[in-house]
C-alpha cells in the first residue's frame, strides 16, 4: 500500500539551513508536495515537484527528489522563527487521493 | 479571494451523540475533500467529491460517517453516533488544477473532542 514516512522532529538555530526528509512508496506518484501547518490552522501548500524533476528551487526553499530511492527533501535556507511549524510531505494524486506523511515538527531556536 | 470556510471551529460532544460539520469551498473549485487529522498524524482522506459526485470514499467509516455535497458547492460531514476515537481535527479542502498540478487549499479545520 501507499505509505509516506518522515522523521517527527527537527531543531535548528535561526539563520541555519533546515533539511526535512521524506520517503514514499508509490513510484507512480505524479507530483510530490510539501505543506506547512501552523498551530490551529489548516495546511498551506509550500511547493511541489513533478516526478520527472530532480530539483526545484523557490526562493528560500529547495526540493530535491531521488526517484530511484523514493526520497524527497525540503531545504529551508536561512531558517527564521516564523518557519517553526509542522511540515508534511504528500504524494499524489494518483488514482484519486493524496497520501500525507505524519509531519515533521520544526523548531527554530533563537 | 476568500479561502475555504469551515464551521464550527470547535465542538465538544459526548460519545454516542451526533455531530455535523460544514464546509464552503473556494468558489469555482470543483473538487472537495474531507480529511481526518488525529493528533500527531498527517491528514487521512475520508471522502473526495468532484462537483456533487463521490470520487473516493474508500476510507470513510460508512457505518457512522456520512457526507454530502449539495449542488456541487457546500458540503456537510456527519458522524452518528460518535466514538471516543473520532476525536480529531476535520479538515476540508478544495482544489483547482493549475498547469496540470492539483493544488489543494485547506480550511482551518473543525476540532472535535468526544468525551
Amino acid at each position: 500500500g501507499e505509505d509516506v514516512e518522515q522523521s517527527l522532529f527537527l531543531s535548528v538555530r535561526e539563520g541555519d539551513s533546515s533539511v526535512i526528509n521524506c520517503t514514499y512508496t508509490d513510484s507512480s506518484s505524479t507530483y510530490l508536495y510539501w505543506y506547512k501547518q501552523e498551530p490551529g490552522a489548516g495546511l498551506q501548500l509550500l511547493t511541489y515537484i513533478f516526478s520527472n524533476m530532480d530539483m526545484k528551487q523557490d526562493q528560500r526553499l529547495t526540493v530535491l527528489l531521488n526517484k530511484k530511492d523514493k526520497h524527497l527533501s525540503l531545504r529551508i535556507a536561512d531558517t527564521q522563527t516564523g518557519d517553526s511549524a509542522i511540515y508534511f510531505c504528500a504524494e499524489g494524486p494518483h488514482g484519486q487521493n493524496f497520501v500525507f506523511g505524519p509531519g515533521t515538527r520544526l523548531s527554530v531556536l533563537p | 479571494e476568500a479561502g475555504v470556510a469551515q464551521s464550527p471551529r470547535y465542538k465538544i460532544i459526548e460519545k454516542r451523540q451526533s455531530v455535523a460539520f460544514w464546509c464552503n469551498p473556494i468558489s469555482g473549485h470543483a473538487t472537495l475533500y474531507w480529511y481526518q487529522q488525529i493528533l500527531g498524524q498527517g491528514p487521512k482522506l475520508l471522502i473526495q467529491f468532484q462537483n456533487n459526485g463521490v470520487v473516493d470514499d474508500s476510507q470513510l467509516p460508512k457505518d457512522r460517517f456520512s457526507a454530502e455535497r449539495l449542488k456541487g458547492v457546500d458540503s456537510t460531514l456527519k458522524i452518528q453516533p460518535a466514538k471516543l476515537e473520532d476525536s480529531a481535527v476535520y479538515l476540508c479542502a478544495s482544489s483547482l488544477r493549475i498547469r496540470g498540478v492539483e493544488t489543494q487549499y485547506f480550511g482551518p479545520g473543525t476540532r472535535l473532542l468526544v468525551l
